[in-house]
């Protein structure tokens, strides 16, 4: 069954430090996202992207956050100077049926940032 | 008032049990609808999508969505010990155009033997 595949599984970094999270989407799909999740907290939305651009980011995505499709394979996000609060899990999800259609999550890269 | 609001639990049932988890919210413009289960530190895994009112059955699971009260619910029948984990539901709106899913907090489900 094909899956949302993501890497690192765990980073750690310093702070200050830029870093790149990995993600391949389901073969086929459009739709592509990054959500992430503080321990114990809600998974949050961060950034929609489409057509090879953002079609929706949230507050917490400035300027230190950016996303990528290098190829047709692989979707990126990229932290430039990360801080301590940006440790959390960092999901990535995919869907193939529009924008509102099913979104698949990846089992997700744990950020830590010391 | 938070737009999506869960009680995080946790829930405790034996075996057997039927389980019914819950959701509301503000924003009546939500139309999508989901259910995701989450082990620890795993991701999401989808397990319903409805789409505005009504129920939706899938083995085990059926998903329900009254919009008139702006409340849904997932009812798990016949609960398992490997259904233990955390229940996430999440909603979108056609207004915002890119389906960015809104998530609440989550309720934590233990399914004991």
């Amino acid at each position: 069954e094909p899956e949302v595949t993501q890497t690192p599984s765990h980073q750690v970094t310093q702070m200050g430090q830029e870093v790149i999270l990995r993600c391949v989407p389901i073969s086929n799909h459009l739709y592509f996202y990054w959500y992430r999740q503080i321990l114990g907290q809600k998974v949050e939305f961060l950034v929609s992207f489409y057509n090879n651009e953002i079609s929706e980011k949230s507050e917490i995505f400035d300027d230190q956050f950016s996303v990528e499709r290098p190829d047709g394979s692989n979707f990126t996000l990229k932290i430039r100077s990360t801080k301590l609060e940006d440790s959390a899990m960092y999901f990535c999800a995919s869907s193939g049926t529009g924008a509102f259609g099913e979104q698949f999550f990846g089992p997700g890269t744990r950020l830590t940032v010391l | 008032q938070k737009e999506v609001e869960q009680d995080p639990g946790p829930l405790s049932v034996p075996e057997g049990a039927i389980v019914s988890l819950n959701c509301t919210y503000s924003n009546s413009a939500f139309q999508y609808f989901m259910w995701y289960r989450q082990y620890s530190r795993k991701g999401p895994e989808l397990l319903m999508y409805t789409y505005s009112s009504g129920n939706k059955e899938d083995g085990r699971f059926t998903a329900q969505v009254d919009k008139s009260s702006k409340y849904i619910s997932l009812f798990i029948r016949d609960s398992q010990p490997s259904d233990s984990a955390t229940y996430l539901c999440a909603m979108s709106s056609p207004s915002s155009n890119t389906g960015k899913l809104i998530f609440g907090q989550g309720t934590t489900l233990q399914v004991k033997p």
